[in-house]
């Protein structure tokens, strides 16, 4: 099984400035299959990014991703209040689906 | 819209089962995999299977294999999800997800909080 380590674990930002959220695998992960997803207290996630780099449907362009191999990043230009949230990367490989521990980003 | 709307919480006790649906609406549903996942308290999300919503094939992770059963309903675009043997570390939000081809999950249900506790 594929283990996914993200870092940092908390993020303390101010609006308007730049997150950039970093996934890490313990083996190579396609391209094709790892994604960001956004989850607030309470709520299901919300698919960000798949395909390492894809922007998922009504997702704005200040959320981009990028990567290979076994580092991935999801970056965030220009925080807005409702970005603050927990963010989690995710793969598929071998037939299996594993997520990372998750990031928490802050309001600083 | 498309969404997927799971049933409602439930508390169960050990040893017991509990069985979970989720009503897909907005889409063709026979179109698209479902996926179950959960999430425990402090815990990753955990994938637990797929069902080919189509031909009801299925899949499942390998620490649940033996314990749950996904099944499907297409004349209600209803998918279920049913859990055995529960236990304490069973507790824990499931969700239902589509799958596209994408390795990833785009759309999710709301959730269903599942207490196991004598």
């Amino acid at each position: 099984e594929i283990v996914l380590t993200q870092s940092p674990g908390t993020l303390s930002l101010s609006p308007g400035g730049r997150a950039t959220l970093s996934c890490r695998a313990s083996q190579s992960v396609s391209s094709s299959y790892l994604a960001w997803y956004q989850q607030k207290p309470g709520q299901a996630p919300r698919l960000l990014v798949y395909g390492t780099s894809s922007r998922a449907t009504g997702i704005p362009d200040r959320f981009s991703g990028s990567g290979s191999g076994t580092d991935f990043t999801l970056t965030i230009s220009r925080l807005e209040p409702e970005d603050f949230a927990v963010y989690y990367c995710q793969q598929f490989g071998s037939s299996s689906y594993t997520f990372g521990q998750g990031t928490r980003l802050d309001i600083k | 819209q498309v969404q997927l709307v799971q049933s409602g919480a439930e508390v169960k006790k050990p040893g017991a089962s509990v069985k979970v649906s989720c009503k897909a609406s907005g889409y063709t549903f026979t179109t698209y995999f479902i996926h179950w996942l959960r999430q425990a308290p402090g815990q990753r999300f955990e994938w637990m299977g797929w069902i080919n919503a189509d031909n009801a094939n299925r899949k499942y992770s390998e620490k649940f294999q033996g314990r749950v059963t996904i099944t499907r309903d297409t004349s209600a675009s209803t998918a279920y999800m049913e859990l055995s043997s529960l236990r304490s570390e069973d507790t824990a939000v499931y969700y239902c997800a589509r799958g596209p081809n994408s390795g990833c999950f785009d759309i999710w249900g709301q959730g269903t909080l599942v207490t196991v506790s004598s």
